[in-house]
């Protein structure tokens, strides 16, 4: 039984646009989110994080909204770059222990 | 800060023969690590929670005694892959929970590198 689920495995975005990467999850006992970037044969680098408290993180370029009625959470980055091209999961944790999505291929064009 | 480090990281080895990896918070201490297993494109599994001073808590399916875990210090834990096979090739990648407060669950974890383990 998958907890975490991103059902977009890949996502193509224009540079300079947005791109919205989607994460549902099952288990309304999940407290803590996060969003990683991962490049291959490497370690996700974290990027953002929300607590189950709120509904909006923002750091820069990048928005994480959690709707907890829904068991869903989005990342927004704005505007993308090539840069940004990578594999993104989120994860969702209950006391620590993180529950990974399949993650979802992001790719800017320039 | 929250550097996680691993060692080695890429190691090829016959099939019977052991593989240490390590994995080093370099600069925060960190009581709890963990231990993920990536298979091609897909997800991150979790394989074990490892804490100072004590047993490694390992996830359902996961034999403790293929995949041995320690965690002597606050910087190091090491996973050993014992009698290796060629179905244990992966990539192995460590976590480390930068935790503010003991009592607090919202914390994060920042990830080694990974180790690519080929088994021949």
């Amino acid at each position: 039984d998958q907890q975490v689920k991103q059902n977009s495995p890949s996502l193509s975005v224009q540079e300079g646009r947005i791109s919205i990467l989607n994460c549902d999850y099952t288990n309304s006992m999940f407290d803590y989110f996060l969003w990683y970037k991962k490049y291959p044969a490497e370690g996700p680098t974290f990027l953002i994080s929300i607590s189950s408290i709120k509904d909006k993180n923002e750091d820069g370029r990048f928005t994480v909204f959690l709707n907890k009625s829904a068991k869903h959470l989005s990342l927004h980055i704005v505007p993308s770059q090539p840069g940004d091209s990578a594999v993104y999961f989120c994860a969702a944790s209950r006391t620590y222990k993180y529950i990974f999505g399949t993650g979802t291929r992001l790719k800017v064009l320039a | 800060g929250a550097v996680v480090s691993q060692h080695p990281s890429r190691v090829i080895c016959k099939s019977g023969t052991s593989v240490k990896i390590e994995c080093r918070s370099l600069d925060f201490q960190a009581t709890t690590m963990f231990w993920y297993r990536q298979f091609p494109k897909q997800s991150l599994m979790l394989m074990a929670t490892s804490n100072e001073g004590s047993k490694a808590t390992y996830e359902q399916g996961v034999e403790k005694d293929k995949f041995l875990i320690n965690h002597a210090s606050l910087t190091l834990s090491t996973l050993t892959v014992t009698s290796a096979h060629p179905e244990d090739s992966s990539f192995y990648i460590c976590s480390a929970r930068d935790q503010k407060n003991v009592w607090d669950t919202a914390d994060t974890q920042y990830f080694g590198p990974g180790t690519r383990l080929t088994v021949l």
